[in-house]
């Protein structure tokens, strides 16, 4: 069955630096997401992308952050300057128009 | 805020038992959803429901929706302890570009 993968599984880096989390959607869906879980909090929205480009976003995601689809497969989000606040679980979702969104596995983000 | 929230916050019941969780929201929506996230791991996707659907079966899942109390109900009969896990609802709008989740309700199946 296709699933939605997320490498790496754990980042951890210093904070001010930069950190691409990649994402591989489900190869025929449209719509890309990044969300992100706090330890032990909501999974909150970030950012939806669509026909190259940002469909919305939320308050979460300021100028730090941004989100690729450099090639046909893969998804990224970067964050610039990685700060403390943002160590976290960050998923990735795909879905087919009007659909189920797919999660992926997360990659835990530690910031030190 | 959309977000949907759940209750209860925690539940514990015994294996064979059934587990109800309910969810709220505030705003109208295309459909909702409940996923299951085991501790640490990501989020698994366990049934949709649209807005102009009142109930909906998945094996053990049985999900309700009733959009003129902006609510919905999860419920799990004959729970087996791998049931233990956060169970969320998370709503979508029309424009479907992003997801709002509840807080989640904790479900603790003792075998």
């Amino acid at each position: 069955e296709p699933e939605v993968t997320q490498t790496p599984s754990h980042q951890v880096t210093q904070m001010g630096q930069e950190v691409i989390l990649r994402c591989v959607p489900i190869s025929n869906h449209l719509y890309f997401y990044w969300y992100r879980q706090i330890l032990g909090q909501k999974v909150e929205f970030l950012v939806s992308f669509y026909n190259n480009e940002i469909s919305e976003k939320s308050e979460i995601f300021d100028d730090q952050f941004s989100v690729e689809r450099p090639d046909g497969s893969n998804f990224t989000l970067k964050i610039r300057s990685t700060k403390l606040e943002d160590s976290a679980m960050y998923f990735c979702a795909s879905s087919a128009l009007q659909n189920t969104q797919y999660f992926g596995p997360g990659t835990r983000l530690t910031v030190l | 805020s959309q977000q949907g929230e759940e209750d209860p916050q925690a539940l514990s019941i015994q294996e064979g038992e059934n587990a109800t969780m309910n969810c709220s929201y505030k705003t109208s929506i295309n459909n909702l959803q409940w996923y299951r996230q085991n501790s640490g791991r990501g989020l698994v996707h366990l049934i949709l429901i649209r807005s102009n659907e009142r109930e909906k079966h998945s094996g053990r899942l049985r999900v309700t929706l009733d959009t003129s109390k902006k609510s919905s109900s999860l419920l799990i009969t004959a729970s087996r302890a791998a049931d233990t896990a956060s169970y969320f609802c998370a709503t979508a709008l029309y424009n479907f570009n992003k997801f709002y989740f509840g807080s989640g309700t904790k479900l603790n199946v003792k075998p």
